[in-house]
């Protein structure tokens, strides 16, 4: 069966800071992969997706990045922190055909 | 592009009762809509989801309605117990978009009194 892991789970960064999250997905192959943000009690903004190793979609225009060296890894990258990137991050995958978007247990980052 | 508003953003009922979530979407071409349920601390879960090909779909004390004609889904949560207590998110795919981007309301938190 199909598996998703993200981490950390929670991390504490300074402001400026670099950051790297990452996300791996098991059990499937060429999976399209969304990273998505979720302010307190708020929705989810989508951030990126990406349909294929090295390619990446920007759906807002921000502080991150996005890259996907290999086809089931997915990483979220910052140069420099803002307060404003804190909140909660989910990565998704879903695979090929018509089916429903799977999430991950997110991290939650907290920006001081 | 797709706009899917969702009510209310707050529901509070009686162990036992049901409760009603609301969406509407702006898309007419919209095909998919799924349905998630987010607890406290963890990623969304996919509980129920309906294509545009169907009215009605129920999988136990959950059943999902859509009304392409109106653009509205609702999601149906019958005999609800503690543990449905959680945050629900609608959410649809227009078809047009090559990576099957979901469009989200903007959540319900669902309280069950005991």
């Amino acid at each position: 069966s199909q598996t998703i892991h993200q981490w950390p789970a929670t991390l504490v960064q300074p402001v400026g800071s670099p950051l790297s999250l990452e996300c791996t997905v098991e059990g499937t192959s060429n999976p399209n992969l969304y990273w998505y943000r979720q302010a307190a009690g708020r929705g989810l903004q989508l951030l990126f997706y990406s349909v294929g190793i090295g390619q990446i979609s920007s759906e807002v225009p921000q502080n991150l990045s996005a890259s996907r060296p290999q086809d089931r890894q997915f990483i979220l990258s910052s140069k420099k922190l803002l307060l404003s990137d804190s909140g909660f991050y989910l990565c998704a995958w879903r695979s090929d055909r018509i089916s429903p978007q799977h999430f991950g247990d997110g991290t939650r980052l907290s920006i001081l | 592009g797709e706009n899917v508003e969702q009510h209310p953003s707050t529901l509070s009922v009686q162990e036992g009762d049901s409760a009603v979530i609301k969406c509407t979407y702006s898309d007419s071409a919209s095909n998919y809509f799924p349905w998630y349920k987010q607890e406290l601390g963890k990623g969304p879960q996919l509980i129920i989801d309906i294509r545009s090909n169907v009215g009605e779909k129920k999988d136990q004390r959950i059943a999902v309605t859509l009304n392409k004609t109106a653009k509205h889904f609702s999601l149906h949560i019958t005999e609800t117990q503690p543990e449905d207590s959680a945050v629900y998110f609608c959410a649809a795919i227009t078809p047009s978009n090559g990576a099957q981007k979901l469009v989200f309301g903007q959540g319900t938190r669902l309280t069950i009194n005991p």
